[in-house]
């Protein structure tokens, strides 16, 4: 079964600034899909960056970009010129081959920003 | 306009109670998930149909049963409430031929068991 880890319960930055949240993986699956989610207070579930594990290339989404090292199985997101709106949980998911197959999470990374 | 919706956004009910949550999605995909958020905000897949057909039953208790009219409807009806059963639930949905496809996810509703 994949496993989903997220190491860092909470994190803030500075409003302008840069952070990188943490995710490792679990699976024996070679083809696959990584995602971030952002879910702001309104508990609305956002779908931020999708990596395709196939490509090599880091996914870029304007200000938030991903670092995909499939050989150690990491998946971290980068949020450049932090903003206030960015302040929400964030999860990262994997999710298999298939359009149709489940989503396993993370346990979440808190994110605040600090004026 | 809404791509999926969820009814109702809150519920409050007491323990031993039936209740259901509706959800639609207007997306044309072929495939919807509840996944159930808990207190900790943890998310987990509970169900997901394609095509009317159930092909992932997670553990849940029998409790829980999900019924998926058409493919546009996916509703979640739970039996004898318990307190446990607090939580979030998200509907979501997604193409499912389309390796690409991303899930899209209703804005939850909160059950709150007394």
């Amino acid at each position: 079964a994949q496993t989903v880890t997220q190491s860092q319960p909470e994190m803030s930055v500075q409003e302008a600034e840069t952070v990188t949240l943490s995710c490792t993986y679990d699976t024996s699956e070679s083809d696959y899909y990584l995602f971030w989610y952002k879910q702001p207070p309104s508990r609305q579930m956002i779908l931020v960056i999708r990596q395709e594990a196939y490509k090599q290339q880091n996914a870029t989404e304007n200000r938030f970009s991903v670092n995909f090292q499939k050989a150690a199985k990491s998946f971290s997101l980068k949020i450049s010129d932090s903003q206030l709106g960015d302040a929400a949980m964030y999860f990262c998911a994997y999710r298999g081959n298939f359009g149709n197959e489940k989503l396993t999470f993370g346990t979440g990374t808190r994110l605040t920003i600090i004026p | 306009d809404t791509a999926v919706s969820q009814t109702p956004k809150y519920l409050v009910t007491q323990m031993g109670n039936d209740k259901s949550i509706k959800c639609e999605q207007n997306l044309g995909h072929d495939t919807m998930y509840w996944y159930k958020q808990d207190s900790k905000k943890f998310l987990k897949i509970m169900f997901s149909y394609n095509n009317k057909e159930l092909i992932i039953n997670e553990t849940v208790p029998n409790r829980f049963s999900p019924k998926s009219p058409d493919k546009a409807h996916l509703n979640l009806h739970i039996n004898s409430l318990e307190l446990g059963d607090s939580a979030v639930y998200f509907c979501a949905s997604s193409q499912g031929d389309r390796r690409t496809g991303e899930q899209y996810f209703g804005p939850g509703t909160r059950l709150t068991v007394t």
